[in-house]
C-alpha cells in the first residue's frame, strides 16, 4: 500500500521570502504521479503542481517548484516570493500511473501562513 | 464550462438521520471520485466511478455509506443512520478521459452530525 507523510503540520514565512514544504512517500510502484494541492480557507482544493515519476526534470509552475528525489522517495515543494494569497493548507498526494483507478492517496497536510 | 459543484454546502443532521450529498461533475468528465476529509486531516478516498460503473468502493467505511451515478453524470453519496464519526467534509472530484491524472474538486459538503 502507498503512504504519504508530511512531517510539518504548520509553517510560516514572511511575505516575499522562500519556503519549502516536505513530503515523503512509500510505494513499490515504479511509475506514478505526485501532486501538491492547495486548500485555502474556502476549502476548494486546487492543483498546484504535478510531477511524473519517470521524468527526471523537476516540475515548475511560476513561483512553485518541486525537488523530486525518486530514490529517496522525497517530493518537496518550494514556494518563492511568497504572497499573502499563498496562505492555505498544502497537501502532498500520490497517484498510481497504471490502471483505471486514479484515486489519490494524501498526506495529512501542512498549514502555511504567509505573514505581512 | 462550470466547475464541479456540490450541494448542499452545509448539512446538519441529527444522529440516526439519513443524508444525501450531491455532486455535479464537469460536463463530459468520465471519472468521479468521492473523498472524506475529517477536521484537520487529509482527504481519504471513498469510492470511484467510471461513467455509471462503480469500479472501486473499497474506501467506504461501512455499509451505511452508499454511492450511485446512474446516468454517468451526477452522483449522490448517501449515508444512512448517521453517526457522529461521519462528521466531515465530503469532497467530490472529476477527471476527463484524456487527462485522467488531473482531478478537479468541488467545494465540498460539510456534514455535522449532532
Amino acid at each position: 500500500a502507498q503512504t504519504v507523510t508530511q512531517s510539518q503540520p504548520e509553517m510560516s514565512v514572511q511575505e516575499a521570502e522562500t519556503v519549502t514544504l516536505s513530503c515523503t512517500y512509500d510505494t513499490s510502484e515504479n511509475n506514478y504521479y505526485l501532486f501538491w494541492y492547495k486548500q485555502p480557507p474556502s476549502r476548494q482544493m486546487i492543483l498546484v503542481i504535478r510531477q511524473e515519476a519517470y521524468k527526471q526534470q523537476n516540475a515548475t509552475e511560476n513561483r512553485f517548484s518541486v525537488n523530486f528525489q525518486k530514490a529517496a522517495k522525497s517530493f518537496s515543494l518550494k514556494i518563492s516570493d511568497s504572497q499573502l494569497g499563498d496562505t492555505a493548507m498544502y497537501f502532498c498526494a500520490f497517484m498510481k500511473h497504471a490502471g483505471n483507478n486514479r484515486k489519490l492517496i494524501w498526506g495529512l497536510g501542512t498549514s502555511l501562513a504567509v505573514n505581512p | 464550462g462550470a466547475g464541479v459543484s456540490q450541494s448542499p454546502r452545509y448539512k446538519v443532521a441529527k444522529r440516526g438521520q439519513d443524508v444525501a450529498l450531491r455532486c455535479d461533475p464537469i460536463s463530459g468528465h468520465v471519472s468521479l471520485f468521492w473523498y472524506q476529509q475529517a477536521l484537520g486531516q487529509g482527504p481519504e478516498f471513498l469510492t470511484y466511478f467510471q461513467n455509471e460503473a462503480q469500479l472501486d468502493k473499497s474506501g467506504l467505511p461501512s455499509d451505511r455509506f452508499f454511492a450511485e451515478r446512474p446516468e454517468g453524470s451526477v452522483s449522490t453519496l448517501k449515508i444512512q443512520r448517521t453517526q457522529q464519526e461521519d462528521s466531515a467534509v465530503y469532497l467530490c472530484a472529476s477527471s476527463s478521459d484524456r487527462r485522467s491524472y488531473e482531478q478537479y474538486f468541488g467545494p465540498g459538503t460539510r456534514l455535522t452530525v449532532t
